[in-house]
């Protein structure tokens, strides 16, 4: 079975800093895809970015990109120039290829902008 | 174009009613499913769908049931509610080829 850990149950960060959210999973399977969600107090899952695992090329959003690293299992996520808007949970989740819509999400990090 | 909603928002309950979560979306996706999130958790899922007339359990199926008669509609049934399932729930749809998950707002659920 996957599973998702978040290591970092609270992080903070100033506005206008870089922060990283770290992520591993575990899993046999070799195609899957990662996600990030962000959930703001609305509690609107919001999806930030997704990285297939068969690309090699970290994903980029805008202010928001990911270190994935396939062999550590690993898949982080950077947050240039913070602003308070990016005050949220963060979730980041993992799905296997083929149709699957077991999404697996760790436990969540909660980030914090400060003015 | 509404996207994935969710009806009731908010909903208090009393041990042993039933009640049903409705979940409709407007994007023609074929795979719909349900998550719950509880305090200090990620989303976990209860029941997915692939098509009309197809279900499958997820992680945390027992106590809730689920039917999709048409390509729209995901209803979630809780047959008998208990304290345990008092959560947020979340409706889920996704295109056949598509890799983006759309969620609905949430349904905030208090069994009493």
């Amino acid at each position: 079975a996957q599973t998702v850990t978040q290591s970092q149950p609270e992080m903070s960060v100033q506005e206008a800093e870089t922060v990283t959210l770290s992520c591993t999973y575990d899993t046999s399977e070799n195609n899957y895809y990662l996600f990030w969600y962000k959930q703001p107090p609305s509690r609107q899952m919001i999806l930030v970015i997704r990285q297939e695992a068969y690309k090699q090329q970290n994903a980029t959003e805008n202010r928001f990109s990911v270190n994935f690293q396939k062999a550590a299992k690993s898949f982080s996520l950077k947050i240039s120039d913070s602003q308070l808007g990016d005050t949220a949970m963060y979730f980041c989740a993992f799905q296997t290829q083929g149709g699957s819509e077991k999404l697996v999400f760790g436990k969540g990090t909660k980030l914090t902008v400060n003015p | 174009n509404a996207g994935v909603t969710q009806t009731p928002k908010f909903q208090v309950l009393k041990t042993g009613q039933s009640m049903t979560l409705q979940c409709a979306q407007d994007m023609n996706h074929e795979y719909m499913s349900w998550y719950r999130q509880d305090p200090g958790m990620g989303l976990r899922l209860i029941h997915y769908s692939v098509g009309a007339g197809i279900t499958d359990q997820g992680e945390v199926p027992n106590g809730y049931n689920v039917s999709r008669s048409t390509t729209e509609d995901f209803p979630l049934r809780l047959l008998s509610a208990a304290p345990s399932q008092t959560s947020v729930y979340f409706c889920a749809s996704r295109g056949y080829r598509g890799l983006t998950i759309y969620f609905g707002e949430g349904s905030w659920l208090t069994v009493v």
